[in-house]
């Protein structure tokens, strides 16, 4: 069964603490792996685009990287505003359409 | 560039009512996705659409739920009859299908939905 699962649920660093966030996954054939940000009351907004194993992107304290089994969000010197719900979505090759989304981390940033 | 709009943002209703939820995505997008999210748990896709068809709606309860996309742009989601545990956020998505687009989505504030 396709499935992806993130860690740690919920992660409280102190401003300047670097640290990552984890998706794992095991699937019959990815296709491309998402990462979004999410803040209460709002939709989840886009992040990262993986496509292949040993694939890095970076978006200001933001890296995500990208293996055969896992990705990881490096948050480096985050800061308060970095707080918010972290969410990976993996895009299969299966014959129907499949796009799942794990069920996040929690991350809070404290000054 | 204006979002995904979605319409209402919170609705509050009695089990066994009727409701709906209404989606403009952004322009140019011709994949229209809705999701519904429970609290503390990932996005789950409900249906989606390329232009007006619905090309995967798999994981629509098809009892209670149905949807439209007329002319290929605004959608309708609509619950009938509502039950307790239809209670969620239900979001809408939009992307622009090419070749070399692997679903990059942008997402609508959400409903959130309360059944009493």
């Amino acid at each position: 069964e396709d499935q992806v699962t993130q860690s740690p649920e919920a992660l409280r660093l102190q401003e300047g603490e670097s640290s990552s966030l984890n998706c794992s996954y095991t699937v019959s054939g990815l296709r491309g792996l998402f990462w979004y940000r999410q803040d209460p009351g709002k939709g989840p907004e886009f992040l990262f685009t993986l496509y292949s194993a040993g694939e890095e992107k970076e978006k200001e304290r933001l890296k995500a990287t990208l293996t055969k089994k896992e990705s990881f969000l490096h948050i480096t010197a985050p800061k308060p505003e970095d707080s918010a719900t972290y969410l990976c979505a993996v895009h299969l090759t299966s014959g129907t359409y499949k796009y799942i989304f794990g069920t996040g981390t929690r991350l809070k940033v404290l000054a | 560039e204006a979002g995904v709009v979605q319409s209402p943002r919170y609705k509050i209703i009695e089990k066994k009512q009727p409701v709906a939820f209404w989606c403009n995505p952004i322009s140019g997008h011709n994949t229209l996705y809705w999701y519904r999210q429970n609290l503390g748990q990932g996005p789950e896709l409900l249906i989606r659409y390329e232009n007006e068809e619905a090309v995967d709606d798999s994981q629509l309860p098809k009892d209670r739920f149905s949807a439209e996309r007329l002319k290929g742009v605004d959608s309708t989601l609509k619950i009938q009859p509502a039950e307790l545990g239809d209670s969620a956020v239900y979001l809408c998505a939009s992307s622009v299908l090419t070749s070399g687009s692997y679903n990059e989505q942008f997402f609508g504030p959400g409903t959130r939905l309360t059944v009493l």
